[in-house]
C-alpha cells in the first residue's frame, strides 16, 4: 500500500507565474488536508476536503489559492501569480474515513515551492 | 481563535540526557497527537491520547495528557542520535471538528 504520494517534490516558478501542486492520497483515504510549512515553522492548515467537497478552507489565503479533490485523480492546491511569500513546504495529509474521536494523518514528502 | 503553544522552542542535549517538550492549549481538547519531523522530512505520527490523564509509552518515549485536557507532554529518556527532529503536537477542538492545530514543535538537537 502506497503512502500519500506528493509532485513534484521542488517546483520553482518566477513571480507571477503559477504553481500547481499535486497529491495523491493512501489507498482507501478519502480526506486530505494540506498544509504550508515556512522554513523553522510549525505546520499552518490551509484546507480541508473530501471527495469533490470542500470541508474547511479556513486557513487558505482568499486570493490566489484555490484547492480540488475531484472523484477521479489526485487533490491539487493551486496557487495563481505567485510572488516570494509563497516560498514554502507543502504538505499534503490523508486520512481514512474520519471517526468519532480523532485519527492519525498520513503526511506526504512534501512539494518544496520556491518563487524567484 | 484556538492557539497551541509549546515550549521549549529548541533543545540540546548530551546523547543519553533525557528531553521533555510541552503543549499547551488555550481551549480544552477532545484529543492530541504528537508527530515526528526529521531535517527535510515529512512529519510522521507518533500517537494519539483522548482520555484526561492518559499517559502512554512507546520505548524511551513517554505521553501524557493533562487531567483538565489542555496540556500534553513528550518525555524522552536517554537520548540517541536517531532522535534528532522537531517534535509537533496537534489539538483538536470538539469531537466533530475536523481540524488540528498544530503547534510551532520543538527541535531536539541531539550531541553524540
Amino acid at each position: 500500500n502506497a503512502g500519500v504520494m506528493q509532485n513534484p517534490r521542488h517546483l520553482v516558478r518566477r513571480r507571477g507565474q503559477e504553481a500547481r501542486l499535486r497529491c495523491s492520497p493512501m489507498k482507501g483515504h478519502s480526506h486530505v488536508y494540506w498544509y504550508r510549512q515556512l522554513p523553522e515553522e510549525g505546520l499552518k492548515f490551509m484546507v480541508y476536503l473530501q471527495k469533490e467537497n470542500i470541508i474547511d478552507e479556513s486557513g487558505m489565503p482568499k486570493e490566489r489559492f484555490s484547492a480540488e479533490f475531484p472523484k477521479e485523480g489526485p487533490s491539487i492546491l493551486r496557487i495563481q501569480q505567485v510572488v516570494r511569500g509563497d516560498s514554502a513546504a507543502y504538505f499534503c495529509a490523508s486520512s481514512p474515513l474520519a471517526v468519532r474521536v480523532g485519527y492519525e494523518q498520513y503526511f506526504g514528502p512534501g512539494t518544496r515551492l520556491t518563487v524567484t | 481563535g484556538q492557539q497551541v503553544m509549546q515550549i521549549p522552542q529548541y533543545q540540546h542535549v548530551q546523547e543519553g540526557e533525557d528531553f521533555t517538550t510541552y503543549c499547551n492549549s488555550s481551549t480544552t481538547l477532545s484529543n492530541i497527537q504528537w508527530y515526528k519531523q526529521r531535517p527535510g522530512g515529512h512529519p510522521v505520527f507518533l500517537i494519539q491520547l483522548v482520555k484526561s490523564g492518559e499517559v502512554k509509552k512507546q520505548k524511551r518515549l513517554t505521553f501524557q495528557f493533562g487531567e483538565a485536557k489542555k496540556n500534553s507532554s513528550l518525555h524522552i529518556t536517554a537520548t540517541q542520535t536517531t532522535d534528532v527532529g522537531t517534535y509537533f503536537c496537534a489539538g483538536r477542538v470538539g469531537n466533530y471538528g475536523q481540524n488540528f492545530v498544530f503547534g510551532p514543535g520543538t527541535r531536539l538537537s541531539v550531541l553524540p
